[in-house]
């Protein structure tokens, strides 16, 4: 059972425009989030984070949004340009006692942006 | 500052036959993760070392699947015998301690293929 859903696999959207990634979680423990940036043949890199104290986090053109009572976050990429054009995955984790420092990670969203 | 460093990029075995893995996380970074990526799939944790203690093996398939850490730096994943399944990405991570607000540093990683 995923715990962590990034249900669109990919993403279109035209140069200048707004990327929204959507993301679902089902663990009610997870109080920390984050979003990575994966180019082929290379590794994950750091985007955003979000805790669960806050409803939003905004860095240059990248916004993440959580809603808890939904269980649901969002990045947000204003404005999109070519080079954002990469794999994005949405994890998630919980610092509680008894839950796991591990992350969790949806199977990730492919987005492209056209000039 | 260097990255995390991961070698070999590529590997084709066959399989039945032993493959080895091997992570140079970013210098003064305690915690180190190995994660196996599926295509089309997240990362997946397989073993996160505390210095040299492997505190999270939960997910690491003991029976084929060994990891170490010698002296809390460099750490290399091992399987043996490999089998057709074992083909994906092998990610290597770092952090300083568990709970990084700003996430874990990928390797580029290693892409094994059993034929």
């Amino acid at each position: 059972d995923q715990q962590v859903k990034q249900n669109s696999p990919s993403l279109s959207v035209q140069e200048g425009r707004i990327s929204i990634l959507n993301c679902d979680y089902t663990n009610s423990m997870f109080d920390y989030f984050l979003w990575y940036k994966k180019y082929p043949a290379e590794g994950p890199t750091f985007l955003i984070s979000i805790s669960s104290i806050k409803d939003k986090n905004e860095d240059g053109r990248f916004t993440v949004f959580l809603n808890k009572s939904a269980k649901h976050l969002s990045l947000h990429i204003v404005p999109s340009q070519p080079g954002d054009s990469a794999v994005y995955f949405c994890a998630a984790r919980s610092s509680a006692s008894g839950g796991s420092y591990i992350p969790t990670f949806g199977r990730g969203t492919s987005l492209i942006v056209h000039p | 500052e260097a990255g995390v460093v991961q070698s070999p990029r590529y590997k084709i075995i066959e399989k039945k036959q032993p493959v080895a893995f091997w992570c140079n996380p970013i210098s003064g970074h305690n915690t180190l993760y190995w994660y196996l990526q599926n295509l089309g799939q997240g990362p997946e944790l397989l073993i996160r070392y505390e210095n040299e203690e492997a505190v999270d093996d939960s997910q690491l398939p003991k029976d084929r699947f060994s990891a170490e850490r010698l002296k809390g730096v460099d750490s290399t994943l091992k399987i043996q015998p490999a089998e057709l399944g074992d083909s994906a990405v092998y990610l290597c991570a770092s952090s300083l301690g568990p709970t990084p607000t700003r996430g874990y540093t990928f390797g580029s990683g290693t892409r094994l293929t059993v034929v």
